[in-house]
């Protein structure tokens, strides 16, 4: 399976302002997708990035509040901007699977973001 | 869309007994069924899946049953030990690798 961290691993932030969580994977991939998992929930997709395209956004998620880069195949940020404390979660990007392996995604280890 | 309903949301056992966990599934053309587990503070990761050509899978103490027709499929843990405490999801992907999750069951095992 493929290698993924992301950064940081948590962070507490004031309302208002924006934080950027980067993910690095360890071998080219064509989709990464970004979710949340709010306090005690499952997991929300809130968007797919693929490089070379804009990401595309799940119903109840924009662009504007959650803005996504994909510059190369191995690497994705996603910005909350504007925070409030409704934005505290864990933020998780995965990946697509690797070819001939299973047809799930794998997932990064997390951002666990508090906003005051 | 696909809408997947899991059940318990809780559930307590004591080591050594069985659990069971299950899920229900709406879009038929849903053919991949993954369960993942996430230990607190820790990301999901895949334990066991299932395929809508197989009815049953097993490794080791897990093992997942697929019913197509009625579109169910459950997770089974036999002699459960504590290091089985964690949260379960249950998924249902239609070729996409875009999984609909569900809610999550929290198993409690006592020693």
């Amino acid at each position: 399976s493929a290698v993924i961290s992301q950064k940081p691993s948590r962070d507490i932030c004031q309302r208002g302002t924006s934080l950027t969580i980067q993910c690095q994977v360890d071998s080219q991939v064509t989709m990464m997708f970004w979710y949340r998992q709010q306090p005690g929930q499952s997991l929300t997709l809130i968007a797919t990035a693929n490089q070379g395209s804009e990401a595309t956004y799940e119903s109840g998620f924009v662009i504007d509040k959650f803005p996504i880069s994909r510059p190369n195949l191995t690497f994705s940020t996603l910005t909350v901007s504007n925070m409030s404390p409704e934005d505290s979660s864990i933020y998780l990007c995965s990946v697509e699977p690797p070819r001939g392996g299973t047809d799930t995604q794998y997932f990064g280890p997390g951002t666990r973001l508090t906003v005051l | 869309g696909e809408n997947v309903e899991q059940h318990p949301s809780t559930l307590s056992v004591q080591e050594g007994d069985s659990a069971v966990i299950k899920c229900t599934y709406s879009d038929s053309a849903s053919n991949y069924f993954p369960w993942y587990k996430q230990e607190l503070g820790k990301r999901p990761q895949l334990i066991i899946d299932i395929r809508s050509n197989v009815g049953e899978k097993k490794d080791q103490r897990i093992a997942v049953t697929l019913n197509k027709t009625a579109k169910h499929f459950s997770l089974h843990i036999t002699e459960t030990q504590p290091e089985d405490s964690a949260v379960y999801f249950c998924a249902a992907t239609g070729g996409s690798y875009i999984p609909t999750f569900g809610r999550g069951t929290s198993l409690i095992v006592h020693p």
